[in-house]
């Protein structure tokens, strides 16, 4: 079975300031992870994946992921927060031995920017 | 990247009725698609998952003559959510999922707000 995590239901920063969300998995396998994001009124959109490759993670919009086996972490960062990254935020995790590569998603994290 | 719609965007429909939904990948094929919920404040719940050619595999406490799912061809799902009542009202999303060499990613689609009145 696999769980995720998302240790924070909101996050409020500062345009400009660093941007945190927070995401633990539990899988029983080695597990893909991914980022998405969904602005209001509209549909998911992929940020980054994990696939066993590199730990540390770059996708769009500058932001990135870096995975931590030891921790069960995949935690998004962003050095520098902008207005339009208001939105809200799942990490999801996939057990590639998982029939049909079905996706558990985390609860969210809803992000606000303050001007 | 690749591009999934979905038809319609929004729709009211009145109680008892029948809506369908569309989900489309536009530009690669899909054997799998997926169906998923979202209430209000609160994550995806999958619903469903939808293989071109065969039936449709529901989650647990899903309904499946509630919501029908069709994947007649590689391109094309729909959900079909029949006798509509209130508590259907919901955000539908589906996604389509990418096969390519060694690596897997699921697309989604912009979804479908159903409303119930």
């Amino acid at each position: 079975a696999q769980s995720v995590t998302q240790l924070d239901s909101h996050v409020s920063v500062s345009e400009g300031t660093p941007v945190l969300l927070r995401c633990n998995y539990s899988s029983s396998y080695s597990p893909s992870l991914f980022w998405y994001v969904q602005h209001p009124n509209k549909g998911l959109q992929l940020l980054l994946k994990y696939t066993s490759a590199a730990t540390l993670v770059k996708g769009i919009n500058g932001f990135e992921a870096e995975f931590k086996k030891s921790e069960t972490s995949f935690h998004l960062t962003k050095p520098s927060a902008h207005m339009s990254d208001a939105a809200e935020y799942f990490c999801v995790v996939s057990d590639l031995r998982n029939a049909g590569n079905m996706l558990t998603f985390g609860g969210g994290t809803r992000l606000m920017v303050k001007p | 990247g690749a591009v999934v719609s979905q038809h319609p965007s929004r729709v009211i429909c009145k109680s008892g009725t029948s809506v369908k939904i569309e989900c489309r990948s536009l530009d690669f094929q899909a054997t799998t698609m997926f169906w998923y919920r979202q209430f209000p404040k609160k994550s995806l719940m999958l619903m469903a998952t939808s293989n071109e050619g065969s039936k449709a595999t529901y989650e647990q406490g899903v309904e499946k003559d509630k919501f029908l799912i069709n994947h007649a061809s590689l391109t094309l799902s729909t959900l079909t959510v029949t006798s509509a009542h209130p508590e259907d009202s919901s955000f539908y999303i589906c996604s389509a999922l990418r096969q390519g060499g060694s690596q897997e990613t699921q697309y989604f689609g912009p979804g479908t707000r159903l409303l119930v009145l």
